[in-house]
């Protein structure tokens, strides 16, 4: 099935640093839901958007319901070592269909 | 709240037997379960949804007679893999859906590791 596209594909980043990745789709989408997988583990939701133009904060996390409503970011501020993990967003389109994205690996360097 | 939960988490069998995933939502009624593939460094990949009471609808590739799904009740729905081969080992995950269709959050369990040797 369709995926939705997602960047970077992998961030190497140091402890304390910012981290920004994002997801677009080629259709309009009217969830977006950001999730964290570590190794091993099912996906744990971080933060979900239902509105065009939504920020949405959860501790150090902040993400975004873009304006077009093809596409979201999710921000982490001041990284640290326990953010490893891969990160994926998933969506709803107008079909009511359910897509995830291709996943961005984070490594915080300590 | 929401929490999922799968048992077995991993399990290894052999070439053609049988294994069966439960899944299981723990504090919430779910009428709608997902089950998902994924392999190593690679994103989740839906292979069907799974209505309580109803048959299980599948995405377009799936086997429906090699992966059996039943959603028996609302906090239960199981994947069976019939005939295992090596090539059925992957992760596999199911998810439950909380609420009402247009908010479509899910809740994740743990995932099972399937090693068919």
């Amino acid at each position: 099935g369709q995926q939705l596209n997602q960047s970077p594909q992998s961030m190497f980043i140091q402890e304390g640093e910012d981290v920004s990745m994002n997801c677009t789709s080629s259709s309009i989408f009217n969830t977006w839901l950001w999730y964290k997988q570590d190794p091993g583990e099912g996906p744990v939701l971080l933060i979900a958007l239902y509105k065009a133009g939504e920020l949405t904060s959860n501790g150090r996390l902040t993400a975004q319901f873009g304006i077009t409503r093809k596409d979201s970011f999710l921000n982490i501020s001041a990284s640290i070592p326990s953010d490893v993990g891969i990160y994926f967003c998933a969506g709803r389109n107008t079909g009511n269909q359910f897509y995830f994205g291709t996943g961005t690996s984070l490594t915080v360097i300590p | 709240g929401a929490v999922v939960s799968q048992h077995p988490s991993w399990v290894i069998c052999k070439s053609g037997t049988s294994v069966k995933i439960e899944c299981r939502s723990l504090d919430f009624q779910a009428t709608t379960m997902f089950w998902y593939r994924q392999f190593p460094k690679q994103s989740l990949m839906l292979m069907a949804t799974s209505n309580e009471g109803s048959k299980a609808t599948y995405e377009q590739g799936v086997e429906k007679d090699k992966f059996l799904i039943n959603h028996a009740s609302l906090t239960l729905s199981t994947l069976t893999v019939t005939s295992a081969h090596p090539e059925d080992s992957s992760f596999y995950i199911c998810s439950a859906r909380l609420g009402a269709v247009s908010l479509n959050e899910q809740f994740f369990g743990p995932g099972t590791r399937l090693t068919v040797l």
